[in-house]
């Protein structure tokens, strides 16, 4: 049972333009949410946040948005560059604000970026 | 600082074989944990640790064993090794009470013939 859906595997997108990166959940009980990236043969790394108390966290070029009641977030990439190509995560955990050592990951999704 | 380290980068075994997968943070977390990934999978935890001798199952423990006698130092051993623990295994630290960013190692390729 997928907690955690990242139902598109692949995305590809022209640099310079907006990428977006879905990702939906099943568990009510989560309610903090992170966006990793990773390159081959790397390990992941931390992109990005947030809250279920908020709807919207922005960071440079990323911007995550969440709707609780559809139980989906988005990612958006703005404006996207090759440098970005990778596979995203989207994760979730219950623990918002405090320790989280349970996350729940989805399948990824491997966007690139055309130059 | 290195961050998380781990090693071997890759490994085959042998069906039934054991060994250790190594894993070492020098940022001085207290939370420790053990993924793996398996092909067109997310990561799954297997193990975590909130500290030093304290450790507990994740999601898929069957068939590993952790201890955590250091805050540095989070092995995994497979014991028996089947190909069904074909996988890359990660390992990543956190700092609890912050805003809940785990730090990934590179990562151990591991086959298991």
């Amino acid at each position: 049972d997928q907690q955690v859906k990242q139902n598109s595997p692949s995305l590809s997108v022209q640099e310079g333009r907006i990428s977006i990166l879905n990702c939906d959940y099943t568990n009510s009980m989560f309610d903090y949410f992170l966006w990793y990236k990773k390159y081959p043969a790397e390990g992941p790394t931390f992109l990005i946040s947030i809250s279920s108390i908020k709807d919207k966290n922005e960071d440079g070029r990323f911007t995550v948005f969440l709707n609780k009641s559809a139980k989906h977030l988005s990612l958006h990439i703005v404006p996207s560059q090759p440098g970005d190509s990778a596979v995203y995560f989207c994760a979730a955990s219950g623990n918002s604000g405090g320790s989280n050592y349970k996350l729940t990951f989805g399948k990824g999704t491997l966007l690139t970026v055309n130059p | 600082n290195a961050g998380v380290t781990q090693t071997p980068k890759f490994r085959i075994l042998k069906i039934g074989q054991s060994m250790t997968l190594q894993c070492t943070q020098d940022m001085n977390h207290n939370y420790m944990y053990w993924y793996r990934q398996d092909p067109g999978m997310g990561l799954k935890l297997i193990y975590y640790s909130v500290g030093a001798g304290i450790t507990d199952k994740g999601e898929v423990p069957n068939g590993y064993n952790v201890s955590r006698s250091t805050t540095e130092d989070f092995p995994l051993r497979l014991e028996l090794a089947a190909p069904s623990q074909t996988s890359v295994y990660f390992c990543a630290s956190s700092r609890p009470h912050e805003k809940d960013e785990q730090f990934f190692g590179p990562g151990t390729r591991l086959t298991v013939l």
